[in-house]
């Protein structure tokens, strides 16, 4: 079992439409969560980060935590063609020396 | 803004070459990364550094040595370069203290071993 799993897509959307990105992780000790953006040929930016259990907003972006179920996802509302990229979700763990471990990425397609 | 740098976008070297890839960051952030990145595979670390001169290896370190000599700067030393050894190579920084701080990337370096 990957430590962080998450489907690679291609995950495809209208222009407006809610995507949805899932990530479980196995590790119950893990106590922070990111979700990173890369386009094509660029590096990867954070866009969210999230460590209590419930949902946080920052603009078109919610970050939901879930850690009883294991599981971390990133919604992103009203979706722009700007918004296709891959998008990645990361791990920290408590004890595990700062270190993040990446999931394999979902590529987001905006279709107009 | 937090910079972090590498030194090269784009390398091109031959089997069994010595190749260095240097990152510098501008932040004063104690704990600097190397990854690379793999279609399929995702980003996996190579080592990293917590401090200056002090080294940890990461999930995939074979082939692969580092040099913290200064805060801001790490390095990432290819003893001899192998065709496996083709990808893209990411640096990151991160300060200490809080969980939730922001790892910041640099552009890559795109690596190709012929």
């Amino acid at each position: 079992q990957k430590e962080v799993e998450q489907n690679s897509g291609p995950l495809s959307v209208p222009e407006g439409a809610i995507a949805s990105l899932n990530c479980t992780y196995s590790d119950r000790v893990s106590q922070s969560f990111f979700w990173y953006r890369q386009y094509s040929g660029k590096s990867p930016e954070l866009i969210m980060s999230i460590y209590s259990n419930g949902d946080k907003e920052d603009g078109r972006f919610t970050a939901q935590l879930n850690k009883a179920s294991q599981y971390v996802s990133l919604l992103i509302r009203d979706s722009q063609p700007s918004d296709s990229a891959t998008y990645l979700c990361a791990v920290m763990r408590t004890g595990g020396g700062n270190k993040l471990t990446f999931g394999t990425g979902t590529q987001l397609k905006v279709e107009l | 803004d937090v910079k972090v740098t590498q030194s090269s976008r784009y390398l091109v070297k031959r089997t069994g070459e010595k190749v260095f890839l240097e990152c510098v960051q501008d932040m004063d952030h104690e704990n600097m990364f190397w990854y690379r990145q793999d279609p399929g595979l995702g980003l996996r670390l190579i080592y990293f550094s917590y401090d200056v001169k002090m080294k940890e290896k990461g999930d995939i370190p074979e082939g692969y040595s580092v040099s913290r000599e200064k805060k801001e700067r790490f390095s990432l030393i290819l003893e001899s370069a192998s065709t496996n050894q083709t990808s893209m190579y990411l640096c990151a920084s991160r300060s200490v203290g809080e969980a939730y701080n922001e790892q910041f990337f640099g552009p890559g370096t795109r690596l190709t071993v012929l």
